[in-house]
């Protein structure tokens, strides 16, 4: 099956500093990559994905880059603010929702 | 609209007890899911469904069952818990079965002690 693997576990920024997390899958037949962002004791929600024919994509302050031959995916968030601490997931869709696999996630803190 | 509710957002059972877990949605969804969230471990699959009337086994499906009776509701039930199922259990649904986003339940913090 599809492994997905998300580093780093943890990550701590100045506002106003980038971030970047970063995600590798090992099946290449993947085709969705999508990121969520969960609060603190609130639900998962999307907030960037990308398909596997585009090689970037970008939303404001946020953007997702793809390397498939390296079979890895990243999130970039410039101009850190501290209402985007909280958990990020990435996902892995290898056909079909059923087989969507969520890397372990991230644990962003903006330091004010 | 109020997108994928579950209940209850929390519960606490003894071990061997039974419960079940409901997760309705009113986005006319075809796909729903049940996930687990434990700590360092990111959301994984119990079990899914395509369709109303039809349900099939994810990652973890071991001492869980489902039921898809009705399109707009997927029900997850716990025929005897075991504290290894303590954990923050997650409920979606999405309009097809890949490349698309999934809505998620605000959650049902189970304990089973």
């Amino acid at each position: 099956g599809e492994n997905v693997e998300q580093h780093p576990s943890t990550l701590s920024v100045q506002e106003g500093d980038s971030a970047v997390i970063k995600c590798t899958y090992s099946d290449s037949a993947s085709n969705y990559f999508p990121w969520y962002k969960q609060e603190l004791g609130k639900r998962p929600q999307l907030i960037i994905d990308i398909r596997s024919n585009v090689g970037e994509k970008k939303d404001q302050r946020i953007a997702v880059t793809l390397n498939k031959t390296a079979k890895h995916f990243s999130l970039h968030i410039t101009e850190t603010q501290p209402e985007d601490s909280a958990v990020y997931f990435c996902a892995v869709d290898s056909g079909g929702y059923q087989k969507v696999t969520f890397g372990t996630g991230t644990k962003l803190q903006v330091i004010p | 609209n109020a997108g994928v509710t579950q209940t209850p957002k929390f519960r606490v059972l003894k071990t061997g007890q039974s419960m079940t877990l409901l997760c309705a949605q009113d986005m006319n969804h075809e796909y729903m899911y049940w996930y687990r969230q434990d700590p360092g471990m990111g959301l994984r699959l119990i079990h899914y469904s395509v369709g109303e009337g039809t349900t099939a086994k994810g990652e973890v499906p071991d001492g869980y069952n489902v039921s898809r009776l009705k399109k707009q509701n997927f029900l997850l039930g716990l025929e005897s818990a075991a504290p290894s199922q303590t954990s923050v259990y997650f409920c979606a649904s999405s309009w097809a079965g890949g490349n698309t986003e999934a809505f998620f339940g605000q959650g049902t913090r189970l304990t089973v002690v």
